[in-house]
């Protein structure tokens, strides 16, 4: 079985804090991503990631970043934590054939004071 | 304009009867893949169904069924026989292009409520 570990389920950081959300995949996957989930707007892409050390914009990339040097790690950096970044925070993998499906962790909940 | 819209918020169903959750998608792209996923209050995203713009029936997983009308764009989640674990937020998503380095567009959802 395909797994995602995100390494908390539930963070609370201050307003200005540089904040590090950590995804591992166990299954080789090419590409990897980071969605944001707010009630009622669905997941909104923030980066992905398909290649060591390569990354692309999402639809809403603005106040983070990422990084990836190894093949099974991907971290989602928020430079200057704001209260608008409190959400839901969802990691997924996926192969680059086939079907492309994602498979994902089971989120980190992210609130920001 | 929204590439994949989920009209129904929130849907209810008795237990052992089936459902039908919406889903509508807007590409240009010829080749595309269909996907849905539950979302138990857990969090955790499952990947249930999928299926490929040129593939001629539609996709069967179990108790899931894909009604896929391409014509008409949409690519509708049957479930039959409701259970009581079926109760989750449903979300329908789209890969536009071939396989490769892509991310999916995923609608805002259906809270299904399965009832005794």
């Amino acid at each position: 079985d395909v797994k995602v570990t995100q390494s908390s389920r539930y963070l609370v950081k201050r307003t200005g804090e540089k904040v590090f959300l950590e995804c591992v995949q166990d299954m080789d996957h090419e590409n990897m991503f980071w969605y944001r989930q707010d009630p009622g707007l669905g997941l909104r892409l923030i980066y992905f990631s398909y290649d060591v050390k390569m990354k692309e914009k999402g639809d809403i990339p603005e106040g983070y970043s990422v990084s990836r040097e190894k093949k099974e790690r991907f971290s989602l950096i928020l430079e200057s934590a704001s209260t608008n970044q409190t959400s839901m925070y969802l990691c997924a993998s996926s192969n680059q054939f086939a079907k492309n499906i994602q498979y994902f962790g089971a989120g980190t909940r992210l609130s920001v004071l | 304009a929204q590439k994949i819209t989920q009209t129904q918020p929130g849907m209810f169903v008795q237990e052992k009867e089936a459902v039908t959750l919406d889903c509508t998608y807007d590409t240009s792209d010829p080749s595309y893949g269909l996907f849905w996923y539950k979302q138990p209050s857990s969090g955790e995203m499952i990947f249930l169904i999928y299926q490929g713009s040129y593939d001629q029936q539609n996709a069967t997983e179990g108790r899931y069924s894909l009604n896929f009308q391409k014509a008409r764009k949409s690519a509708n989640l049957v479930i039959s026989a409701s259970q009581l674990g079926d109760s989750a937020m449903y979300f329908c998503a789209m890969r536009e292009g071939q396989t490769g380095r892509r991310a999916l567009t995923f609608g805002s959802g259906t809270r299904l409520q399965v009832q005794p």
